[in-house]
């Protein structure tokens, strides 16, 4: 196992277009997050999942923005109808139960939107 | 908010040793402090992790003093690939990471 990837690296699209983009934790761990960084910030938490389960979804997460997990493995992210202010790096990690900080990253999805 | 306060940037030359301290004066009872290292273009890696006085792993060192309301993390004899940013977080018992803007730490030769 490589750890956590993520699909595409790089996506460039115009206002008002759907993306989506994928995560593939690290097999064994049944927690996966997304998290959304602009430049000089840190990551800033938008959703998680346990097994399929979303449990959590921060208050920034807007309704243009869809996540899932169907089968407790692999996860997408989607954006409706993409704004300029969506532009960032989307981040996913993985991790095996609860735990106080260990989470495994993996590179990032840069999303700009034109 | 960030539950953390550490220094925006520090500037170390290769072989010196780094302490970068982190403020958590809010942090509770069942708190962890964990910190995290971050190149450009990738995802943050996990450093090293704590509740109090010293752990240490093969990259670094932890220190938290008895009341628990600061952290330094030590690197010892840096070189140029650990330039990077570096975040101190508080995870609470929820387990919710909340990510201050990190220490932007530049190793020069």
């Amino acid at each position: 196992d490589t750890g956590v990837s993520q699909d595409p690296r790089h996506k460039i699209t115009k206002r008002g277009q759907n993306v989506t983009f994928r995560c593939d934790p690290i097999s064994e761990h049944n927690r996966l997050y997304w998290y959304r960084q602009t430049l000089g910030q840190g990551p800033e938490f938008l959703t998680y999942f346990q097994n399929e389960a979303q449990l959590e979804k921060s208050r920034l997460l807007s309704d243009r923005f869809s996540a899932e997990r169907p089968k407790g493995s692999f996860s997408t992210l989607e954006i409706q109808r993409t704004e300029q202010g969506d532009s960032a790096m989307y981040l996913c990690a993985s991790s095996l139960g609860r735990t106080q900080g260990g989470y495994t990253f993996g590179s990032g999805t840069r999303l700009t939107v034109v | 908010l960030a539950k953390t306060t550490q220094p925006i940037s520090m500037d170390s030359y290769e072989g010196q040793e780094v302490n970068i301290t982190c403020s958590h004066n809010n942090i509770a009872t069942n708190d962890y402090i964990t910190w995290y290292q971050q190149f450009p273009s990738q995802g943050p890696r996990f450093i090293i992790q704590g509740y109090k006085t010293k752990v240490t792993n093969e990259v670094a060192s932890l220190f938290i003093p008895a009341d628990r309301k600061s952290s330094t993390l030590s690197l010892p004899r840096v070189s140029l690939s650990d330039t990077a940013v570096y975040y101190c977080l508080v995870v609470d018992s929820n387990y919710q990471l909340i990510w201050g803007a990190g220490t932007k730490l530049i190793i020069k030769p």
